[in-house]
């Protein structure tokens, strides 16, 4: 049972440069999640998706899109990186809306130059 | 607009110490407030969390109050350790909005032996 896990764990990018991130649970949850992290700024949701073949716009959704293959994976896609891109992003899964935990992955550190 | 507060931004205690970080919300439609504890390198981890139903939840060593008058809540570390050194985040979510969860900055704790 690997719970969240995100490929790759580190990436850099050219600007202008496209990249999906991967993201992958095996506890069955229906919600999945990607944040970004960045200093000071605590964890910022891009996108969720409640369930499969649904997504949603969170907070800072410009310049991303995602794809919620199957109810194990969920992908998040810079079609054209940006510089102010750079961050740590985070993927995480959630049971039904009963117990409200999250379960986070390892994060992927982009850099876009 | 930032609606979960965070402080202070980083904390030094000595071993044994209590650890106090606070958080102020705005939005009183949140009712589910955890808190999250980060290692470097790795994704948040949920460590205890509130519904708004009840002033005190107290779970080991960690304590969260909760003030809804105030719309305010805090975690007590006791006896902190240096183990529990890590980044601490605060978060509020709405049971009906998909449980999409808006973070506080961070705080950076430090337990010196």
């Amino acid at each position: 049972n690997a719970g969240v896990t995100q490929t790759p764990k580190f990436q850099v990018l050219k600007t202008g440069q496209s990249m999906t991130l991967q993201c992958a649970q095996d506890m069955n949850h229906n919600s999945m999640y990607w944040y970004r992290q960045d200093p000071g700024m605590g964890l910022r949701l891009i996108y969720y998706s409640a369930s499969e073949g649904t997504t949603d716009k969170g907070e800072v959704p410009n310049g991303y899109n995602v794809s919620r293959l199957n109810k194990r994976e969920f992908s998040l896609r810079l079609e054209s990186a940006a510089p102010s891109q750079t961050s740590v992003y985070f993927c995480a899964s959630s049971t039904d809306r009963g117990s409200g935990a999250q379960y986070f992955g390892p994060g992927t550190r982009l850099l876009v130059l | 607009q930032q609606q979960v507060k965070q402080s202070p931004q980083s904390l030094i205690v000595q071993k044994g110490g209590i650890s106090i970080i606070n958080c102020a919300y705005e939005n009183t439609a949140f009712d589910y407030f955890p808190w999250y504890q980060q290692f470097p390198g790795k994704g948040p981890a949920l460590l205890i969390a509130i519904r708004p139903d009840v002033s005190e939840k107290k779970e080991g060593r960690f304590t969260i109050s909760f003030n809804k008058s105030a719309k305010q809540f805090s975690l007590h570390i006791m006896d902190s350790q240096p183990g529990d050194s890590a980044t601490y985040f605060c978060a509020a979510s709405m049971w009906n909005a998909g449980n999409m969860l808006t973070f506080g900055g961070g705080t950076r704790l430090m337990v010196k032996p």
